[in-house]
């Protein structure tokens, strides 16, 4: 079936440093992906997304490019700031999205 | 944009009784409601879909006796844990679908349940 694997955390990084949080993906047929960001004590906001294959989504200086030939959906960002301190959710959802699949969740910390 | 409140943001109860979180989308109308579980430090798992005026569908392991589901209405969807005990301790999240989305980049996520059944 369907499923999203994404590294494990936490990731502390110091401000201004590179992000990448590695996401890959099991699907049949075409999904379409996506990145969700969960601040503390807060519901899932969608960070950004992608529809097929070699599309880019990007939102707040964060991009990811949606690889086929590698199922793979990583999300990066050239300088995070303090306040991108949260978890970051790899998702896909099938062709009728109807049903979304989560990665685990990945906690990024930022030290100023 | 797009709102979906959820009430309560926390709830503690005891052991043996029901507990009821409503979710509403308040600026739209939500064909399709979805709830969802985490459980610390691990990813959201699907419970449950519902739509409005029909049962929901439970996916698999879910206990549909025990997590009752009701969408009467276009922005409401309430989710009813019976007989709760610790084990159901855990934070639930509902997402609402507008009737008018088509690409699926339209799901909104409610703020969150926190339970803990002592």
């Amino acid at each position: 079936g369907d499923s999203v694997t994404q590294m494990e955390g936490p990731v502390t990084l110091s401000e201004e440093a590179f992000l990448t949080i590695n996401c890959t993906y099991t699907a049949t047929g075409y999904p379409s992906l996506f990145w969700y960001v969960q601040y503390p004590g807060e519901g899932l906001q969608l960070l950004l997304k992608a529809t097929k294959a070699d599309d880019k989504g990007s939102n707040k200086g964060f991009e990811a490019t949606y690889r086929k030939e590698t199922t793979s959906f990583h999300l990066e960002k050239g300088s995070v700031q303090v306040s991108d301190s949260a978890v970051y959710f790899c998702a896909l959802s099938g062709y009728n999205f109807n049903k979304f699949y989560f990665g685990s969740g990945t906690k990024l910390n930022v030290k100023p | 944009g797009a709102v979906v409140s959820q009430h309560p943001s926390w709830v503690i109860c005891k052991s043996g009784t029901s507990v009821k979180i409503e979710c509403r989308s308040l600026d739209f109308q939500a064909t399709t409601m979805f709830w969802y579980r985490q459980f610390p430090k691990q990813s959201l798992m699907l419970m449950a879909t519902s739509n409005e005026g029909s049962k929901a569908t439970y996916e698999q392991g879910v206990e549909k006796d025990k997590f009752l589901i009701n969408h009467a209405s276009l922005t409401l969807s309430t989710l009813t844990v019976t007989s709760a005990h610790p084990e159901d301790s855990s934070f639930y999240i509902c997402s609402a679908r507008p009737r008018t989305d088509r690409g699926g980049y339209g799901y909104t996520f409610g703020s969150g349940t926190r339970l803990t059944v002592v």
